[in-house]
């Protein structure tokens, strides 16, 4: 198989506090993972392409020292929302590559809720 | 530019066969995904092509046509579980996958 969780699965806070989302590979050694963001009714937006040991590649318009990324070991990584705002407030969603035999099939996490207030 | 197109709601019968067609234009191509999406949850995989034609996997089939970026995905037998939003989202020259915005997929009795 090729499972992702994350964790946690919602996650309420404050304006101004800063929430950390773990992505985890559990039966497989992730080379690449991916970071979206989903607004109700829209298309998955990718924020950042993230890479085991070195920094992650942000999209356009998307600002990395307000979501950081770290990526420690092939099998987590982590998006930490910094000084949240309401309007950060979306449906988070890590995805996850297995290697260059599974010809790129992103496999994704179940996703996480955020609320801000 | 890059962009999908693909009709934003669809509805079919229980039991039923449905086809759901993708247009597309992206900057190179690697191949094409399927991904199935249930209200308030996150994608599954469905299906890859990356060359043309047929593949069949169960209940679900999908077509490529790279000449003329054009896709389907075929549901057959429809089940009341099928109803979802269906993604399609070809992948550019840069490996990144291009997302639209699916099509929501309603099954009736």
């Amino acid at each position: 198989g090729a499972v992702v969780s994350q964790h946690p699965s919602w996650v309420i806070c404050k304006s101004g506090t800063s929430v950390k989302i773990e992505c985890r590979s559990l039966d497989f050694q992730a080379t690449t993972m991916f970071w979206y963001r989903q607004f109700p009714k829209q298309s998955l937006m990718l924020m950042a392409t993230s890479n085991e040991g070195s920094k992650a590649t942000y999209e356009q318009g998307v600002e990395k020292d307000k979501f950081l990324i770290n990526h420690a070991s092939l099998t987590l990584s982590t998006l930490t929302v910094t000084s949240a705002h309401p309007e950060d407030s979306s449906f988070y969603i890590c995805s996850a590559i297995r290697g260059l035999a599974d010809t790129d099939t992103q496999y994704f996490g179940p996703g996480t809720r955020l609320t801000v207030l | 530019g890059q962009n999908i197109d693909q009709p934003t709601e669809m509805t079919a019968t229980e039991g039923a066969i449905v086809q759901i067609n993708c247009t597309y234009q992206t900057s190179g191509f690697n191949g094409l995904f399927w991904y199935q999406q249930h209200a308030g949850e996150a994608p599954t995989f469905l299906s890859y092509n990356v060359l043309d034609g047929l593949e069949e996997k169960g209940r679900f089939s999908s077509f490529l046509s790279r000449s003329k970026g054009y896709s389907y995905l075929l549901l057959k037998e429809l089940q009341m579980k099928d109803s979802a939003s269906y993604l399609c989202a070809p992948m550019d020259s840069n490996y990144q996958l291009i997302w639209g915005a699916g099509t929501k997929l309603i099954i009736k009795p």
